[in-house]
């Protein structure tokens, strides 16, 4: 099974801007993974972001976008905010129908 | 409002068996594929299947296959997750979402997720 990759964890100073990635350990991410990208706080459920690459679901800010960059889905945040502090985790369609999840990125805001 | 209540978490002896429930409302549920996503203790996100608008088609990551099931109930606007023969890596907080109609993502809406624990 197709293992889905992300940065750890990344930082990010408040105002700034990040982008975080999504790959794959062997091929290159396209539009026809159907990336889609989720916030969580620890105990909470997870919020959905982005999907479809770069739909942004209802209420999400336009400081959230989605993209391919590269051979990597990626969720660029700017003007980050003390609450973008969170876990963001992507999520491919593989062509078997199959969703798989990254392990997850810890950001953290300072 | 998209709601859903997910029920049915609780321990169970491995080897045993439980089902999951997820009561939606605030939608036309029969127009949604649905999904369950699971999360173990201090883990990331895994999803673990989820099913067409009228249960024709399902889908399963594979170390749930043969062990899962998922079904709904349009008429009861409910979706379900039968689990038999638990594993002690079943133990997670099961997650129920929906997805709105040509929408190409394993979830949009989120219940607040109910807990699984086996342990003998």
């Amino acid at each position: 099974q197709a293992v889905v990759t992300q940065e750890p964890s990344f930082s990010v100073s408040p105002g700034g801007t990040v982008t975080l990635t999504c790959g794959l350990s062997s091929g290159s991410v396209s539009t026809t993974y159907h990336p889609s990208w989720y916030q969580q706080t620890p105990g909470q459920a997870p919020r959905t972001l982005i999907y479809g690459t770069n739909t942004r679901s209802s209420g999400v800010p336009d400081r959230f976008s989605g993209s391919i960059l590269g051979n990597k889905a990626a969720l660029t945040i700017t003007g980050a905010q003390a609450d973008d502090e969170s876990d963001y985790y992507c999520v491919l369609c593989m062509p078997s129908g199959i969703w798989v999840f990254g392990g997850g990125t810890k950001l953290t805001v300072l | 409002e998209v709601q859903l209540v997910e029920s049915g978490g609780g321990l169970v002896q491995p080897g045993g068996s439980l089902r999951l429930s997820c009561a939606a409302s605030g939608f036309t549920f029969s127009t949604y594929w649905m999904t369950w996503v699971r999360q173990a203790p201090g883990k990331g996100l895994e999803w673990v299947a989820n099913i067409n608008q009228d249960g024709s088609h399902k889908y399963y990551v594979d170390s749930v296959k043969g062990r899962f099931t998922v079904s709904r109930d349009n008429t009861k606007n409910s979706l379900y997750l039968h689990m038999n023969s638990l594993r002690a890596e079943d133990a997670a907080v099961y997650y129920c979402a929906s997805v709105p109609p040509t929408v190409t993502t394993p979830a949009v809406f989120w219940g607040q997720g109910t807990l699984v624990a086996v342990s003998s």
